[in-house]
C-alpha cells in the first residue's frame, strides 16, 4: 500500500536557525513527492515537488528539499526559519491507483513553530 | 486572484439534514477532488472527478456523494449529516495527468459543524 509518513507531529525551532521537517514514503516504483503548507484558517498552498532528475529542489519562500531514494525521505529544509514560517506542513505522494493521474496521499502533518 | 472558491466558510447543520458544499474554480482544469482534514489524520480523498459527470469514490466515501454537471463545478453531498462529519473539507483541482503539472491547486476550505 502507498503511504507517507511525517514522523513528527511538532517541530521548534528559533528564528534564524536551520529548520527540517521529515517525510518518509512508500510506494511502487517512482514516487512523484509535493509539500504543501497551511497557515490557520486557509487551504493549502503548494510549496514544491519532485517528480525526477536533480534530487535537491527549491522551491517556494527560500524552502527545499532532497528526495533520497535509498532511505525513501523527501525531507523539507530551509537555511534561516523565520517566524512567519510557522504552519502546518504536509508532505505528500501521487496516487497512482487513482485514475486522476494527480490525486495525492497526504501525511497527518507537521505543525512548524518558530520563535523569536 | 482566487482560483479555487469554495461557497461557504462556515456552516452549522443539525444531525440528518442534506447538506451541500460548493466548489468552484476558473482554471479549466480536469481533476477535481474533495478532500476532508482532520487533526492527526491529515487530509484524506472522500471522492474525485477526472471529467464532467466522471465520478470516482475515494479513500473515505461513505455518507457522501458528489456531482459534477459543468466542468468548473463540483458539489459535495452529505445525504443525512451526522456528527462524526464534523470536519473541514477542502476542494481541489488540477490539470488532467497527461499535462504533467500534478499540482493541486486548494481552496480556502469549508469548516462543517453538525450539531
Amino acid at each position: 500500500a502507498q503511504s507517507v509518513a511525517q514522523p513528527e507531529d511538532q517541530v521548534n525551532v528559533a528564528e534564524g536557525n536551520p529548520l527540517t521537517v521529515k517525510c518518509t514514503y512508500s510506494v511502487s516504483g517512482n514516487p512523484y513527492l509535493f509539500w504543501y503548507v497551511q497557515y490557520p484558517n486557509r487551504g493549502l498552498q503548494f510549496l514544491l515537488k519532485y517528480i525526477t532528475g536533480d534530487n535537491l529542489v527549491k522551491g517556494s519562500y527560500g524552502f527545499e528539499a532532497e528526495f533520497n531514494k535509498s532511505q525513501t525521505s523527501f525531507h523539507l529544509k530551509k537555511p534561516s526559519a523565520l517566524v512567519s514560517d510557522s504552519a502546518l506542513y504536509f508532505c505528500a505522494v501521487r496516487d497512482i491507483w487513482k485514475q486522476a493521474g494527480t490525486a495525492l496521499i497526504f501525511g497527518k502533518g507537521t505543525t512548524l513553530s518558530v520563535s523569536s | 486572484d482566487v482560483k479555487v472558491t469554495q461557497s461557504s466558510r462556515y456552516l452549522v447543520k443539525r444531525t440528518g439534514e442534506k447538506v451541500f458544499l460548493e466548489c468552484v474554480q476558473d482554471m479549466d482544469h480536469e481533476n477535481m477532488f474533495w478532500y476532508r482534514q482532520d487533526p492527526g489524520l491529515g487530509l484524506r480523498l472522500i471522492y474525485f472527478s477526472y471529467d464532467v459527470k466522471m465520478k470516482e469514490k475515494g479513500d473515505i466515501p461513505e455518507g457522501y456523494s458528489v456531482s459534477r454537471e459543468k466542468k468548473e463545478r463540483f458539489s459535495l453531498i452529505l445525504e443525512s449529516a451526522s456528527t462524526n462529519q464534523t470536519s473541514m473539507y477542502l476542494c481541489a483541482s488540477s490539470p488532467g495527468a497527461l499535462s504533467g503539472a500534478n499540482v493541486l491547486t486548494f481552496g480556502a476550505g469549508s469548516r462543517l459543524t453538525v450539531l
